[in-house]
């Protein structure tokens, strides 16, 4: 079965400074990567997905992240944080012809 | 648009009684997803359907939940009889494509006592 790890269930950080929040799935037959942000009593909402062309993928808010097969990961990393960005951000994953699955979720704290 | 619109936003009931969310999902997507979110159990799929058909229900957890979409514009998720273990914020979300963007409404948080 597919499964995605968030390898950190929070991650605080200075404001302005740089953030890496790590993913790691299962496998890496025909995926399909996604990073979805959740601000305090919200819904999700997409940052970036990747599913083909470029390893590197550019979302909203700054955001970026890296699909990497060998290592297969997809970390999401942002060069500057602002206090708004303090959410927490799910990794999620769809392989071959299975449904989406989200990971655990890393709460990103972001201090004054 | 509007959005994914959910309701009631908030449910505090009490354990044995039935619980009814409902789902309006953006006009035009053919796919609609229910999500439950706890602190223990992270996001779990529920049940997703698409053009009102339910594809998969693998994750509703037990016969005490069912689900149903009567038309493209309206879904609910009833839960008879509630217990304490099923509070929990309960998210519809719809897509126009299975690997397109999930756009989820705001969640209802179900409290059973």
């Amino acid at each position: 079965a597919q499964s995605v790890t968030q390898l950190d269930s929070q991650v605080p950080v200075f404001e302005e400074a740089p953030v890496e929040l790590r993913c790691n799935y299962s496998s890496s037959v025909s995926v399909y990567l996604f990073w979805y942000v959740q601000y305090p009593n919200q819904g999700l909402q997409l940052l970036l997905k990747y599913l083909s062309g470029s390893t590197l993928v550019k979302g909203i808010n700054g955001f970026e992240a890296e699909f990497n097969k060998s290592q297969t990961s997809f970390h999401l990393r942002k060069p500057s944080v602002h206090i708004s960005d303090t959410a927490e951000y799910f990794c999620a994953v769809i392989q071959g012809a299975q449904k989406l699955v989200f990971g655990q979720g890393t709460r990103l704290t972001i201090n004054p | 648009d509007a959005g994914v619109i959910q309701s009631p936003r908030h449910e505090v009931t009490e354990m044995g009684q039935e619980v009814t969310l409902r789902c309006k999902p953006i006009s035009g997507h053919d796919y609609l997803f229910w999500y439950r979110q706890t602190m223990m159990r992270g996001l779990e799929l529920l049940i997703y359907f698409n053009n009102n058909v339910p594809i998969d229900d693998s994750g509703m957890p037990e016969d005490r939940f069912s689900a149903k979409m009567p038309n493209a514009s309206f879904s609910t998720l009833k839960i008879q009889p509630s217990e304490p273990r099923d509070s929990a914020v309960y998210f519809c979300a719809s897509s126009w494509d299975v690997l397109g963007e999930l756009f989820f409404g705001e969640g209802s948080r179900l409290t059973v006592l």
